[in-house]
């Protein structure tokens, strides 16, 4: 039969522009929320977390932000550059002995110059 | 710090063939995981170790794969025998405690013929 890879989202921003990624989880438990960026041909590289008491968190050009109520995760990356481009992905993990970082499909962003 | 260390960083081989892939973490983590990421299926998590000890493995495929951490610097993934279906990229991480950010090594790209 035929094969059917995953389908990311990818999202086009023109640099300098913010950018804005989304990401839904399903694990009401979860309290620790990570966010990692995977360029081509590397691992997947820690950006930013926030843990489920708080709401927002920021660093460097990068916020984010999380509405437990709709169970949502947002990265804000201010003044996007070509080097921002690459897969993004957000985890979650719950609490307990056997809690284990729980993967997004990701979503691809492409700065465009 | 070096970060986390994965070997080889390719490999191709035959159908039928044994495999191993080593994984050296970040010193003094006393977590270890292994992912497989593929176009089908994502990042997925495979078996991780604490403190040298199998915590999860229910992500391991099937009985050809096998993992071990015979001390806390070293980890090896083995499949035994090779399947082209067992084609991806596997990725190592490690982390200090239950709530420290996880820590990928550059992955090893596994081609099955």
């Amino acid at each position: 039969g035929e094969s059917v890879g995953l389908h990311l989202p990818t999202l086009s921003v023109q640099e300098g522009d913010n950018s804005i990624i989304n990401c839904a989880y399903s694990n009401s438990a979860s309290d620790y929320f990570i966010w990692y960026k995977q360029e081509s041909g590397k691992g997947p590289q820690f950006i930013i977390d926030i843990r489920s008491n708080m709401d927002k968190r920021q660093g460097q050009r990068v916020t984010v932000l999380l509405n437990k109520t709709v169970k949502h995760l947002s990265l804000q990356i201010a003044a996007t550059q070509p080097g921002d481009s690459a897969v993004y992905f957000c985890a979650d993990w719950g609490t307990g002995t056997a809690s284990k970082l729980t993967f997004g499909t990701g979503t691809r962003l492409q700065v465009t110059l | 710090d070096a970060g986390v260390i994965q070997s080889p960083r390719h490999e191709v081989t035959e159908m039928g063939q044994e495999v191993t892939l080593r994984c050296k973490p970040i010193s003094g983590h006393d977590y270890l995981f292994w992912y497989r990421q593929t176009m089908m299926r994502g990042l997925e998590l495979l078996i991780y170790f604490n403190n040298n000890v199998p915590i999860d493995d229910s992500g391991m495929p099937e009985d050809r794969f096998s993992a071990k951490m015979p001390n806390a610097s070293f980890s090896t993934l083995k499949i035994q025998p090779s399947e082209p279906r067992d084609s991806a990229v596997y990725f190592c991480a490690s982390k200090r405690g239950v709530t420290d950010t996880q820590y990928f090594g550059p992955g090893t790209r596994l081609t099955v013929l």
